[in-house]
């Protein structure tokens, strides 16, 4: 059973430029969320995407963008890269049974340097 | 901003010590997750806790959920390399359900 996978692993890009990071998530699970991970801090949560719209969404600017597609895959879009976008970008997935979800597994995430 | 404050930052102890990693808010959470991540890695589930008071075992790992669900503990028992990593705690409120708030974390490193 394949787990959370995310492409690319890692990522260069240049300020001002826009990127596309994906995912897939575990097998059976229909709720995906993101979260960005600065280095020696903990993820911090971006949005969350359900039945292919944002349910929740954190403290982040709206250069910061998502989609999920009918197979539950999502990607997350960021637009006019700034320097302080670097970080470890971190999908999770869950499956929401009523009001509440399961419990959520990580993927790898992918390595985003701006330069 | 953490809204869940762990302590200490980082902890080194050798093979055989033992350990306890704290996790505290001033907010009440429904459930609370620990991780550990590896570098390059994303976090792992370890345990949630979801009842006031509760207490996990998971092998060498011993978890406590506190009596008004706001803080919680991680205790190591007789530590092994194997349990270098970074340990997160993250909790779920009842209001937004499927969105962790997750603290710093606690690096560990283990030593021969």
């Amino acid at each position: 059973d394949a787990g959370v996978t995310q492409s690319p692993t890692h990522l260069i890009k240049t300020r001002g430029q826009q990127v596309t990071l994906r995912c897939s998530p575990k097998s059976g699970h229909d709720t995906v969320s993101w979260y960005q991970q600065a280095l020696g801090q903990g993820p911090q949560f971006i949005f969350q995407y359900y039945e292919e719209e944002e349910r929740q969404r954190g403290n982040f600017p709206d250069r910061f963008s998502g989609h999920q597609f009918p197979n539950y895959s999502s990607e997350l879009n960021v637009n006019a890269l700034l320097l302080g976008d670097s970080a470890l970008y971190l999908c999770a997935s869950s499956f929401r049974t009523g009001v509440r979800n399961t419990e959520a597994f990580f993927g790898q995430g992918t390595r985003l340097t701006v330069v | 901003t953490q809204l869940l404050e762990q302590s200490p930052q980082f902890l080194s102890i050798q093979e055989g010590e033992n350990l306890t990693v704290y996790c505290n808010s001033s907010s009440v959470f429904s459930s609370l997750q620990w991780y550990r991540q590896e570098p390059g890695e994303g976090p792992v589930l370890l345990v949630t806790v979801v009842t006031g008071g509760e207490v996990k075992k998971l092998k060498r790992l011993t978890f406590q959920f506190g009596d008004a669900r706001k803080d919680s503990s991680l205790h190591i028992t007789a530590a092994q390399t194997g349990d270098t990593g970074l340990y997160l705690c993250a909790g779920e409120s009842t209001d937004s359900w499927g969105k962790l708030q997750f603290g710093a974390g606690t690096q560990v490193v283990v030593t021969p």
